[in-house]
């Protein structure tokens, strides 16, 4: 079925400094989703990526899907302390309906 | 509105004995997922159901894991004889449509401790 590896697996930086996330698939995707867990949290959806090159921003947030559709990413301005948790992408399996997770990118924030 | 609720929030059992983990998804959403996710790790699909037709099993990683959904809402995921390496949160989503691509909405989990 359709994997996605995400890096970095955790990422440390100060409250101010910008952050990115990939997310690689060696096929095609269909679709691509971002979800963010807080620590003791559950996953929470973020946003869905259809079309080719595809970009979307929400407030600080800048998620992208490349021209193949095979690689995508997620691009924090000006992290927050509010940004710690882990951030996952995750792909619809060949069944059409679950998702394949990454294994996500694990942020931590210090002031 | 409420959300996708699971219980319990936590249980702790005996190796070899069996556990039933609940899920109520969001009313109105004909598709229901189980994953697992272990400690510091990415979440491994388990199940999933849409609306009558048979369920998608290909995730379950032994014959020891059952779930069923009764009436197309509530679902209960079964782990017979369980084991240590069963040890994880235990997570129940639901969508809408359970097209592909639908977002899927998580509840809180089951913590599973197997002592």
């Amino acid at each position: 079925g359709q994997q996605v590896m995400q890096i970095p697996q955790y990422q440390h930086v100060q409250e101010g400094e910008d952050f990115t996330t990939y997310c690689n698939s060696s096929t095609t995707l269909s679709n691509i989703q971002w979800y963010k867990q807080r620590p003791g949290g559950h996953p929470v959806f973020l946003i869905q990526l259809v079309k080719s090159g595809e970009v979307k921003k929400q407030k600080r947030l800048t998620f992208q899907f490349g021209e193949a559709k095979k690689n995508s990413s997620l691009h924090i301005t000006a992290t927050q302390t509010t940004d710690v948790g882990t951030y996952f992408c995750a792909c619809s399996m060949n069944s059409g309906y679950a998702l394949n997770f990454g294994k996500g990118t694990s942020l931590l924030v210090t002031p | 509105g409420a959300g996708v609720s699971q219980s319990p929030s936590n249980k702790v059992t005996e190796k070899g004995k069996d556990v039933e983990l609940r899920c109520d998804p969001i009313s109105g959403h004909t598709a229901l997922y189980w994953y697992r996710q272990s400690l510091g790790q990415g979440l491994e699909f388990l199940i999933y159901f849409q609306g009558n037709s048979a369920p998608d099993k290909s995730g379950l990683p032994s014959d020891r894991f059952s779930a069923e959904r009764t009436g197309g809402s509530v679902s209960t995921l079964t782990i017979q004889r369980t084991q240590q390496e069963d040890s994880a949160v235990y997570l129940c989503a639901s969508s809408l449509s359970g097209l592909a691509g639908d977002t899927q909405y998580f509840g809180p989990g089951t913590r599973l401790t197997v002592l």
